[in-house]
């Protein structure tokens, strides 16, 4: 089975600290995703991936950073935390050109005080 | 891309089918129409996909008209475990790239 894993379940920090969220999958997917999940509003995409060192903005990259050095591992940078990014945070994966199936990760939820 | 709308809630009664449409007028002849499931506190998982007429799989099957501008969600015999977000989404078929995820259709199955 696909395994995409997040860092951290929950997560607090404070307003200007810099964050990192990591994702990590074990199928040798080319793509990963980003999404940020808040109530009514469904899940919004913020980047996503499609080979090591490519990136790609999604509908709300503001804020946001990505960084995948390795095919493995994707991981989303809040360089300066503000409260409005208090979000559940999904990380995703899937195969190129593969159908549109996507696996998620459990999430993390992030509060910025 | 395509936009999808579904109905923000339905609920339903154990054992009941269950069947949840999508509009999507504006579908493109290289997309594809597939469906989620989520979980409180989980990710989504994927359900099911098709193009056209009809894809049944263990879990539901989607009904897609010739004309392709709407897609049902159909849930045989549905338990208090399919309570959940469902999505339905249209893309090309590339690995999920510019998937738009909408709010989904809250299903509550009652006993």
């Amino acid at each position: 089975d696909v395994k995409v894993t997040q860092s951290s379940r929950y997560l607090v920090k404070r307003t200007g600290e810099k964050v990192f969220l990591e994702c990590v999958q074990d199928m040798d997917h080319e793509n990963m995703f980003w999404y940020r999940q808040d109530p009514g509003l469904g899940l919004r995409l913020i980047y996503f991936s499609y080979d090591v060192k490519m990136k790609e903005k999604g509908d709300i990259p503001e804020g946001y950073s990505v960084s995948r050095e390795k095919k493995e591992r994707f991981s989303l940078i809040l360089e300066s935390a503000s409260t409005n990014q208090t979000s559940m945070y999904l990380c995703a994966s899937s195969l190129l050109r593969e159908g549109n199936e996507q696996f998620f990760g459990p999430g993390t939820r992030l509060t910025v005080l | 891309l395509a936009k999808t709308t579904q109905p923000i809630s339905m609920d339903s009664y154990e054992g009941q089918e269950v069947n949840i449409t999508c509009s999507h007028n504006n579908i493109a002849t290289n997309d594809y129409i597939t469906w989620y499931q989520q979980f409180p506190s989980q990710g989504p998982r994927f359900i099911i996909q098709g193009y056209k007429t009809k894809v049944t799989n263990e879990v539901a099957s989607l009904f897609i008209p010739a004309d392709r501008k709407s897609s049902t969600l159909s849930l045989p015999r549905v338990s208090l475990s399919d309570t959940a977000v469902y999505y339905c989404l249209v893309a090309q078929n590339t690995g999920g790239f510019k998937t738009i995820f909408g709010a989904g259709t809250r299903l509550f199955v009652k006993a």
